[in-house]
């Protein structure tokens, strides 16, 4: 496919709200990443999955936050009771290997009111 | 987390000139790489410079780095207003098991045409 494709590309939610993510990597990468981004930083970790095995789930801030990437492909971020520091963009990026350049979607932005 | 350091935090320069931006890390590495955000959009890989290469050229683009200071710089030749965008170091920690790739905060680069 073309690449990361990530949606919605906006999410606004009412504070207590429970929302999903979706990310759709690159046919074929085995690696994929959830990023969190606050306005003006960088890319804050979140979570890591080789294939469908959550390896590292170390920068989820809460337990409010979920990840699944259950058939090692399409993933999803859930974020339960939204809180308004949940409010970022959140950030999808895949890769054939761990270790090697990461190629990005554009993002989720998420306004929690 | 152990985020690296991009100098300086917003550079404004015409175009034309050469723009260099600096990232400082604290722990050993495997690799370096270097990406591009445009305003609103996902990240773009640029280059990856491994911790046994000191200088790196890709087009207009010429990485350095210094293992023993635990640095590294972007130089941006003949700067076009295109270039415009915030640029983040990435590392990619020399640490057992499975590390993230941890985003420094970025340098915002201006370019006037």
């Amino acid at each position: 496919g073309a690449g990361v494709s990530q949606s919605p590309r906006y999410k606004v939610a009412k504070r207590g709200q429970d929302v999903a993510l979706r990310c759709d990597p690159i046919s074929g990468h085995v690696s994929l990443f959830w990023y969190q981004q606050a306005l003006g930083q960088g890319p804050e970790f979140l979570t890591y999955f080789q294939n469908e095995a959550q390896l590292d789930k170390s920068g989820l801030p809460s337990d409010r936050f979920f990840a699944e990437r259950p058939e090692g492909s399409v993933s999803t971020l859930k974020i339960q009771r939204t809180q308004q520091e949940d409010s970022a963009v959140y950030l999808c990026a895949s890769s054939p290997l761990r270790t090697e350049k990461l190629f990005f979607g554009s993002g989720t932005q998420l306004s929690v009111l | 987390s152990q985020q690296g350091e991009e100098d300086p935090q917003a550079l404004s320069i015409q175009e034309g000139e050469n723009a260099t931006m600096n990232c400082s890390y604290k722990t050993s590495i495997n690799n370096l790489q270097w990406y591009r955000q445009n305003s609103g959009r996902g990240l773009v890989h640029l280059i990856l410079i491994r911790s046994n290469e000191r200088e790196k050229h890709s087009g207009r683009l010429r990485v350095t780095l210094d293992t023993s200071k635990k640095s590294s710089s972007l130089l941006i030749t003949a700067s076009r207003a295109a270039d415009t965008a915030s640029y983040f170091c990435a590392t990619d920690a020399l640490e057992k098991g499975n590390t993230p790739l941890v985003f420094g905060k970025g340098t915002r680069l201006s370019v006037i045409a």
